[in-house]
C-alpha cells in the first residue's frame, strides 16, 4: 500500500487568487492522479501527472486553469488558478500501484467565496 | 464517454440489516473493479478490487462479486454496523494495463440507524 499525504486539508479562498495543493507519496511510485469532487457529483479525473514531463490532462481541464508539477517519484503539486465557486471541491491525489491497486490521499476541501 | 451507473443513490438501514448496492458499467475491454468507502473528512479506503468474471471478495462482513461479461458487481454487507456509514464507491478501469483510468459512478450513500 501507500500512505499519501495533502497539504492543505481545506482551504477557504477568494474568487480571483489561486491555491496550491501539495501531495507526498511515503514510497516511489510511477503513476500519480488528481481528481476532483464537485459537490453532488462523481470524482472525476483531472490529469495524470508525469515526472519529468508536462501532465497529462482529461477533456475539460486545461494547463493554464490546473497547472501540476511533479518533480519527482513522492511529491506532486495542483494549483487551482484565478479561482472562481464553482472550484468548490475536494481536490484529492491518487497513487497507482503495480498490478491493480490505486490509493487516495486524504483531500484538500476548497472553498471559494 | 464511460458510463458507470450505481444503485441505490442513497439506503438508510437498521442496525443488523443486511444490506447490497449494485454497480454497473460497460463490459468491453474491461480490466479491473475497484469498491472503496469513503467516510466524511477521510481518505476513500480501498476494499476490493476484482479483475476476473466470477470472482468474489470478503473482507469481514463486506462482500463483492463481479460480473464482467454483463458489466456489473454486486457489494454486500452483512449485518450492518453505524461504523459502516459511508458513501460507497465503484470505479472500472478498462483497457489493458494499470495504466488506464478509473471511472467513478456517483455513490450509494448508506446511514445504518443504531
Amino acid at each position: 500500500s501507500a500512505v499519501i499525504s495533502q497539504k492543505p486539508s481545506r482551504d477557504i479562498c477568494q474568487r480571483g487568487t489561486s491555491l496550491t495543493i501539495q501531495c507526498q507519496v511515503d514510497s516511489q511510485v510511477t503513476m500519480m492522479f488528481w481528481y476532483r469532487q464537485q459537490p453532488g457529483q462523481s470524482l472525476t479525473l483531472i490529469a495524470t501527472a508525469n515526472q519529468g514531463s508536462e501532465a497529462t490532462y482529461e477533456s475539460g481541464f486545461v494547463i493554464d486553469k490546473f497547472p501540476i508539477s511533479r518533480p519527482n517519484l513522492t511529491f506532486s503539486t495542483l494549483t487551482v488558478s484565478n479561482m472562481s465557486p464553482e472550484d468548490s471541491s475536494i481536490y484529492l491525489c491518487s497513487v497507482g500501484t503495480e498490478p491493480y491497486e490505486q490509493y487516495f490521499g486524504p483531500g484538500t476541501r476548497l472553498t471559494v467565496t | 464517454i464511460l458510463n458507470v451507473e450505481q444503485s441505490p443513490q442513497s439506503l438508510h438501514v437498521q442496525e443488523g440489516d443486511s444490506t447490497n448496492f449494485t454497480c454497473s458499467f460497460p463490459s468491453s475491454n474491461f480490466y479491473a473493479l475497484h469498491w472503496y468507502r469513503w467516510e466524511t473528512a477521510k481518505s476513500p479506503e480501498a476494499l476490493f478490487v476484482m479483475t476476473l468474471n466470477g470472482d468474489e471478495k470478503k473482507k469481514g462482513r463486506i462482500s463483492a462479486t463481479l460480473n464482467t461479461k454483463e458489466g456489473y458487481s454486486y457489494l454486500y454487507i452483512k449485518g450492518s454496523q453505524p461504523e459502516d456509514s459511508a458513501t460507497y464507491l465503484c470505479a472500472p478501469k478498462h483497457g489493458s494495463s494499470n495504466t488506464g483510468k478509473l471511472i467513478f459512478g456517483q455513490g450509494t450513500t448508506l446511514q445504518v440507524k443504531p
